[in-house]
């Protein structure tokens, strides 16, 4: 079946602009994240999403940043603003409910100019 | 908080040689724990994982992991080197009872030499 897809794939844009990622999880997958992967932090997560809500946004790094779900499905992550530092892959994964494997997308990579 | 700590940011070996990467971990309760693999400009692949059954975890590509309690450890080993394992590799851990989220290391690189 299909995995987990992420679009774009890869994001140039201006310092100060607003930016939307998209995650696809795998059909039937509740619970959904999202994670950045920087060379100066390394992976870290950012939300949690089980079906619409998010219960843990602890790591979201400011409030430019902010995500949402809709229909149980797709996911969009958006970036008030950007900021240089704000340059990095950012991963969504899917996994079923209360089960601890989860599947990565291929991943989108922002760039900020 | 849980933390996990992976020696070495860049381990190289010959093919056909063993392959040992380090991962020790923190944590109050006993872990879910994982490995991943990364290939260049792809996402994150499962290697194995211990969720408390058996300590000698078995995963793809001929790689295992060995939960070892006492030591906090979760090393990664390989008998015998292939040059298509040259990728990164990240161990992880994650919480019981909460939203499984993944702690990350950060990463040790293998370099496989000809």
């Amino acid at each position: 079946g299909a995995g987990v897809s992420q679009s774009p794939s890869n994001k140039v844009t201006e310092k100060g602009k607003d930016v939307e990622l998209r995650c696809d999880p795998i059909s039937g997958h509740t619970a959904l994240y999202w994670y950045r992967q920087s060379l100066g932090q390394g992976l870290e997560f950012l939300i949690y999403f089980q079906g619409n809500s998010a219960p843990d946004k602890s790591g979201l790094p400011s409030d430019r940043f902010s995500a949402e779900r809709t229909g149980g499905s797709v996911s969009t992550l958006t970036i008030q603003r950007t900021q240089q530092e704000d340059s990095a892959v950012y991963l969504c994964a899917s996994s079923q409910p209360n089960y601890n494997e989860q599947f990565f997308g291929p991943g989108t990579r922002l760039t900020v100019l | 908080a849980q933390s996990v700590t992976q020696l070495g940011s860049h381990v190289s070996v010959s093919e056909g040689a063993l392959v040992l990467l380090r991962c020790n971990y923190s944590s109050s309760v006993p872990p879910y724990l994982f490995w991943y693999v990364q290939y260049p400009n792809q996402g994150l692949q499962l290697l194995l994982k211990y969720t408390s059954a058996a300590t000698l975890v078995k995963g793809i590509n001929g790689f295992e992991a060995e939960f070892k309690k006492s030591e906090t450890s979760f090393h990664l080993t390989k008998p015998s080197a292939h040059m298509s394992d040259a990728a990164e590799y990240f161990c992880a851990v994650s919480e019981v009872d909460s939203s499984y989220k993944l702690i990350f290391g950060s990463g040790t690189r293998l370099l496989v030499r000809p």
